[in-house]
């Protein structure tokens, strides 16, 4: 079956060290998505890329890094410089007029 | 800037009774409008869309929206709820005419069904 595979399900970290979320899809689509997920709200863009090789900055960017080596590929990664790193972390993806397909997240806990 | 308000942060229901959601919009464009759901520890489901058209949308699990664009909004209705409908409801809304990933979400709706 056609999907987005994000790991881990939980995550946890010490403050100060960065943590790199995978997200693999298999739906050929061209675009993907980070969302972050934080209780009362919503969901808010940090990063994304309509192909290989390219991404732009969503509205909470600073402290994330992405790639976009391969089509399949869109790994977040959380720098220590995220001031609030805790949160549920999804992993989304899209083609051309479609709606936006989810992975089940990563729940990442920074103590 | 477009933006979404999600009136109520938690509606509890009755199994069997109806349940309404609401949803308004800012925007200065012509909007494409979403409706996802997410049960716990789980990611969103596209329960309907509102692309152009017709203003009444149905969509899956017997779930229905109704597009007013005067008003600027967007409430999601379902006349019987069971107690598997207990989740979180977002609502949605992309400008972009090409793509629908980048979406400002409203805060959510959390329902709650009890027998």
């Amino acid at each position: 079956d056609g999907g987005i595979t994000q790991s881990p399900k939980y995550l946890f970290r010490k403050e100060g060290q960065n943590v790199t979320l995978s997200c693999e899809q298999n739906l050929n689509h061209d675009a993907m998505y980070w969302y972050r997920q934080d209780p009362g709200q919503g969901l808010r863009l940090i990063y994304y890329s309509q192909i290989v090789n390219d991404f732009q900055k969503g509205d909470i960017a600073e402290g994330y890094s992405v790639s976009r080596e391969k089509k399949e590929s869109f790994p977040l990664t959380v720098t220590s410089a995220q001031k609030n790193p805790t949160a549920f972390y999804l992993c989304a993806s899209t083609i051309r007029n479609s709606p936006l397909h989810f992975g089940n997240g990563t729940r990442l806990t920074v103590t | 800037a477009q933006s979404v308000t999600q009136l109520d942060s938690q509606v509890p229901v009755f199994e069997e009774a109806p349940v309404e959601l609401r949803c308004n919009y800012s925007s200065s464009v012509s909007v494409y409008l979403f409706w996802y759901v997410q049960y716990p520890n789980q990611g969103l489901q596209l329960l309907l869309k509102y692309l152009s058209g017709s203003t009444l949308v149905k969509g899956i699990n017997g779930f229905e929206a109704e597009f007013n664009k005067s008003q600027t909004s967007f409430h999601l209705r379902k006349p019987s709820v069971h107690i598997s409908d207990t989740a979180e409801y977002f609502c949605a809304v992309s400008e972009s005419t090409d793509s629908w990933g980048k979406l400002q979400f409203g805060a959510g709706t959390q329902v709650v069904v009890t027998p």
